[in-house]
C-alpha cells in the first residue's frame, strides 16, 4: 500500500528558506498515472494547493501564490520536495504531500501524508 | 482562476439526520469536483471523486451529485464519526490546477 511521509524542520526563521521532502513508499514515484502535490493549511484555516509535479519533472504551481515556491522530484530516491524562499509568519502551516491520481481527465488526491507542522518564528 | 464557494460554512445536525453541503464553481468545471473529509489534527481523506464516484472504503451513506457549476455532498443517516470539516475541490484543467472550497464544519448539536 502506497504511503507518503513528509520530513523537514519544524521551525524556520523569517527570511530563510524552508525545505520539505516527501518520501513515497510502497510504490513508484515514476508511475505515469500519478502526479504528486503539496498542500498547506495555516492554523485554523482551510486547505491551499501549492503545486504539483509529474515524475518527468513537469511542474504546475498555484497561480494565486507568489513565485517563492519550488517543487522538484528525485526519482532515484522516490522523493519529491518543496522549497519556500524568504518565509514569513504567513507561511506557518501544516504542510501535506499527496498522491494525485489521474483517471482519464479526472484528478484527485487519494493518498495523503500525515502532514508536518512548520512554524516561522525568530 | 476558478473560485469555489461552499455553503453553509457550518452546520449543527443531529445523529441520524440527512445533511447536504453545496459547492458552487465560478465557471463550469464539468464533473471535475472532489470531496474530502478532515478531522482535527488529521490529513484530509478523499470521499468522492469526479462529482459522484465513491472512493473505495467510504461508507455508502456518502454521495455526491452535480455537474457544471453546482455540486452537492449528501450524508444520509449521519453518524457520530461524520462530525468533521468537509472540503470541495475542483480539478478542471489538464494538467490539473486545484482549488479548494473554504470548508463546511459539521458540529455536534
Amino acid at each position: 500500500q502506497l504511503q507518503l511521509q513528509e520530513s523537514g524542520p519544524g521551525l524556520v526563521k523569517p527570511s530563510e528558506t524552508l525545505s520539505l521532502t516527501c518520501t513515497v513508499s510502497g510504490g513508484s514515484i515514476s508511475s505515469s498515472d500519478y502526479y504528486w502535490g503539496w498542500i498547506r493549511q495555516p492554523p485554523g484555516k482551510g486547505l491551499e494547493w501549492i503545486g504539483s509535479i509529474y515524475y518527468t519533472g513537469s511542474i504546475y504551481y498555484n497561480p494565486s501564490l507568489k513565485s517563492r515556491f519550488t517543487i522538484s522530484v528525485d526519482t532515484s530516491k522516490n522523493q519529491f520536495s518543496l522549497k519556500v524562499f524568504s518565509v514569513t509568519a504567513a507561511d506557518t502551516a501544516v504542510y501535506y504531500c499527496a498522491k494525485i491520481q489521474q483517471l482519464r481527465y479526472y484528478y484527485y488526491m487519494d493518498v495523503w501524508g500525515k502532514g508536518t507542522t512548520v512554524t516561522v518564528s525568530s | 482562476d476558478i473560485q469555489m464557494t461552499q455553503s453553509p460554512s457550518s452546520l449543527s445536525p443531529s445523529v441520524g439526520d440527512r445533511v447536504t453541503i453545496t459547492c458552487r464553481a465560478s465557471q463550469s468545471i464539468s464533473s471535475c469536483l472532489n470531496w474530502y473529509q478532515q478531522k482535527p489534527g488529521k490529513a484530509p481523506k478523499l470521499l468522492i471523486y469526479a462529482a459522484s464516484n465513491l472512493q473505495s472504503g467510504v461508507p455508502s451513506r456518502f454521495s455526491g451529485s452535480g455537474s457544471g457549476t453546482d455540486f452537492t455532498l449528501t450524508i444520509s443517516n449521519l453518524q457520530p464519526e461524520d462530525f468533521a470539516t468537509y472540503y470541495c475541490q475542483q480539478s478542471y484543467s489538464t494538467p490539473p490546477l486545484f482549488t479548494f472550497g473554504q470548508g463546511t464544519k459539521l458540529e455536534i448539536k
